[in-house]
């Protein structure tokens, strides 16, 4: 049974860099068959993909995001990174990494972790 | 950037159908993307409940059905029953630059 784990600090400065993690058990981030992405959830309930990353390491964001965010993954640990520099207000959200899968010529996110909630407040 | 555009609400009496509907443009559900709905119930993650348009994957009850037609789709679930009342979410693919996926805002379900 594939398991989805994010962890990170809760809460973080205006400012500072958000360090987030994803534990994968079940599955190997290796997989060719899947894509590993970040999902964002804000107070609102507005849900928002922030980025992905393949086996082979190729990883995106999303673009009117800018360059804050990073997605990584370390394939000897199987887990994934989000780092998310000059974080303001507008970051805090509940944080879901979830699984994507190729069906046809689609993508879905078939599982996902329980989030984690990030608050940005100083 | 664009999100595909739910009713903020729906509701429903047990054993009643409810249709919620996620309107796109030409450049998402309009280019033949195909569409993903996710339920979320209360304090817990979105769930996969169809993907591909119309595929339901192994566990989702058949009360639960879809459709697409022009720039919108469709999540129709039947027989409503208390513990459908969660949010629903639908996604589709973003042809623009700052793709590839966008999410609807959300539709609220409470069974009456």
């Amino acid at each position: 049974q594939v398991h989805l784990q994010e962890s990170g600090p809760g809460l973080v400065r205006p400012s500072q860099t958000l360090s987030l993690t994803c534990s994968v058990s079940g599955a190997s981030i290796r997989s060719p068959d899947n894509c590993w992405g970040w999902i964002r959830q804000s107070p609102g309930k507005v849900l928002e993909w922030v980025g992905y990353i393949f086996f082979t390491g190729t990883s995106f964001t999303h673009l009117s995001l800018n360059s804050r965010f990073n997605v990584s993954a370390d394939t000897s640990r199987n887990h994934l990174s989000l780092k998310v520099s000059s974080v303001s207000d507008a970051d805090t959200a509940v944080y879901y990494c979830a699984r994507c899968t190729p069906f046809m010529e689609g993508w879905f996110f078939d599982l996902w972790g329980r989030g984690t909630l990030v608050t940005v407040s100083s | 950037h664009s999100r595909l555009t739910q009713p903020p609400s729906v509701s429903g009496a047990p054993g009643q159908t409810v249709t919620i509907s996620c309107t796109g443009t030409s450049s998402d559900i309009g280019s033949d993307h195909s569409v993903n709905w996710y339920q979320q119930l209360p304090g817990g993650p979105p769930k996969l409940l169809i993907h591909t348009d119309t595929y339901r994957p192994s566990g989702v009850p058949d009360r639960f059905s879809a459709f697409k037609s022009g720039n919108s789709a469709f999540l129709s679930i039947t027989g409503l029953q208390a513990e459908d009342e969660a949010a629903y979410f639908c996604q589709s693919f973003d042809s623009s630059l700052s793709g590839p996926w966008i999410f609807g805002g959300g539709t609220t379900l409470t069974v009456l």
